[in-house]
């Protein structure tokens, strides 16, 4: 079992250019979310999927793009990636509120670099 | 802005003692969780517990929560030296679907 799979695991760009982060779960849960780490800053919630065709903005969402066209993809876009994006980026996933819970499933990260 | 606060920031201490971590957060919950990170890994969870309930316990660990003092702490009992890891609490709002971390606190458990 798979759960969360995130490409690239590590990438850098120049500024300007775009690129797409890829998140995948297998567990067929509803709920997925991307989130990025900065040092002394925790996790900052991006944006977040409820289910396929519906997604909303979380804390810091300026600078990315995401879709949810299938059940289980997420992708983040960057698109025009700046110095302050470089970041280590998690994307999570949840069956939701199923039992009241809402633990959520990460993936590796990708870590990116914006020169 | 993230609700839940951790706190020390950091700890280190040797192996075989406990390890306490706090975290205080700011409005009404559904439920706390406690997650662990390894270095370079993603967030793995740890525990769940629930606004009606005051403690938990899982193998080596115990979690309190007060909700009228909104605050929460996470017992680690005898601890080893693979227990070494950034911790962090998260909170899920009632009639939300995400969940708000804070900041963590590292630990460091010396053999």
């Amino acid at each position: 079992n798979a759960g969360v799979t995130q490409t690239p695991k590590f990438q850098v760009l120049k500024t300007g250019q775009s690129m797409t982060l890829q998140c995948a779960q297998d567990m067929n849960h509803e709920y997925m979310s991307w989130y990025r780490q900065d040092p002394g800053m925790g996790l900052r919630l991006i944006h977040y999927s409820v289910g396929a065709g519906i997604t909303d903005q979380g804390e810091v969402p300026n600078g990315y793009n995401v879709s949810r066209s299938t059940t289980e993809d997420f992708p983040l876009r960057l698109l025009s990636a700046a110095p302050s994006q470089t970041s280590v980026y998690f994307c999570a996933s949840s069956s939701g509120y199923r039992g009241g819970k809402n633990i959520q499933y990460f993936g590796a990260g990708t870590r990116l670099s914006v020169l | 802005s993230q609700q839940g606060e951790e706190d020390p920031q950091a700890l280190s201490i040797q192996e075989g003692e406990n390890a306490t971590m706090n975290c205080s957060y700011k409005t009404s919950i559904n439920n706390l969780q406690w997650y662990r990170q390894n270095s370079g890994r993603g967030l793995v969870h740890l525990i769940l517990i629930r606004s009606n309930e005051r403690e938990k316990h899982s193998g080596r660990l115990r979690v309190t929560l007060d909700t009228s003092k909104k605050s929460s702490s996470l017992l680690i009992t005898a601890s080893r030296a693979a227990d070494t890891a950034s911790y962090f609490c998260a909170t899920s709002a009632s009639g939300y679907s995400t969940l708000t971390f804070g900041k963590g606190t590292m630990l460091l458990v010396s053999p």
